[in-house]
């Protein structure tokens, strides 16, 4: 089976664009999650996504929101970009039940200057 | 509110040494517990959960409920292991979907 695959490996910004992170999770996962990681605050949830449905939200603004297709494929956004965004991005799949195990990306590293 | 806490960033043990990472956790309810690594250039992986109560790789780890606490051992470290270990912690009936992450410690296994 193919992993979870992020798009694209690495990314540029300047402040106040917007920016769209892809993920593809392995075949037959149907949630798929997101994390924000970064040398000081380590792994944070942003959200998680199940059947097309936000299931779970962690503690982000309202600048980064999220959306998932039928395909369970799953992006990202975030607007109004800040310095702070900059960080790696990792995307997980998983089956969505109980104790089923995250599978991760290698993640999106976005630098904003 | 759910944390998990990694009191230490690096530790340094020679091959064959016995190690141990610590991880605390605060939640309210019954937490679901696992570890993941990630080896260098790969990507982030599970290691084990508790409620598996398996040995993967040499590594157990206990759930302490009263010490709210869930290290990772192994009795004899190999250089393959040098990797960063994360502990984490679900607090959703254990889908493991909102993880609740340490800030990870390093573990460097010299020869």
């Amino acid at each position: 089976k193919a992993g979870v695959t992020q798009t694209p490996r690495y990314l540029i910004k300047t402040r106040g664009q917007q920016v769209t992170l892809s993920c593809s999770p392995i075949s037959g996962h149907r949630s798929v999650s997101w994390y924000q990681q970064t040398p000081g605050q380590g792994l944070q949830f942003l959200f998680e996504y199940f059947s097309e449905t936000q299931r779970n939200k962690g503690n982000f603004p309202g600048r980064f929101s999220g959306r998932q297709f039928s395909n369970s494929r799953s992006e990202m956004n975030v607007s109004t970009l800040e310095l702070g965004d900059s960080a790696l991005y990792l995307c997980a799949s998983s089956l969505g039940d109980n104790y089923s195990p995250l599978h991760f990306g290698n993640g999106t590293r976005l630098t904003v200057t | 509110a759910q944390r998990v806490t990694q009191p230490e960033k690096l530790l340094s043990v020679f091959k064959g040494a016995p190690v141990e990472l610590k991880c605390n956790y605060s939640y309210s309810g019954s937490p679901e517990l696992f570890w993941y690594v990630q080896y260098s250039r790969q990507r982030l992986q599970l290691l084990l959960r508790h409620i598996s109560r398996e040995s993967i790789k040499g590594f157990t780890a206990d759930l302490n409920k009263g010490e709210t606490s869930f290290h990772l051992k192994k009795p004899f470290a190999q250089e393959e292991d040098s990797a960063m270990y994360y502990c984490a912690l679900s607090g959703q009936g254990g889908s493991g979907d909102k993880l609740t992450f340490g800030t990870g410690t390093r573990l460097a296994v010299r020869p």
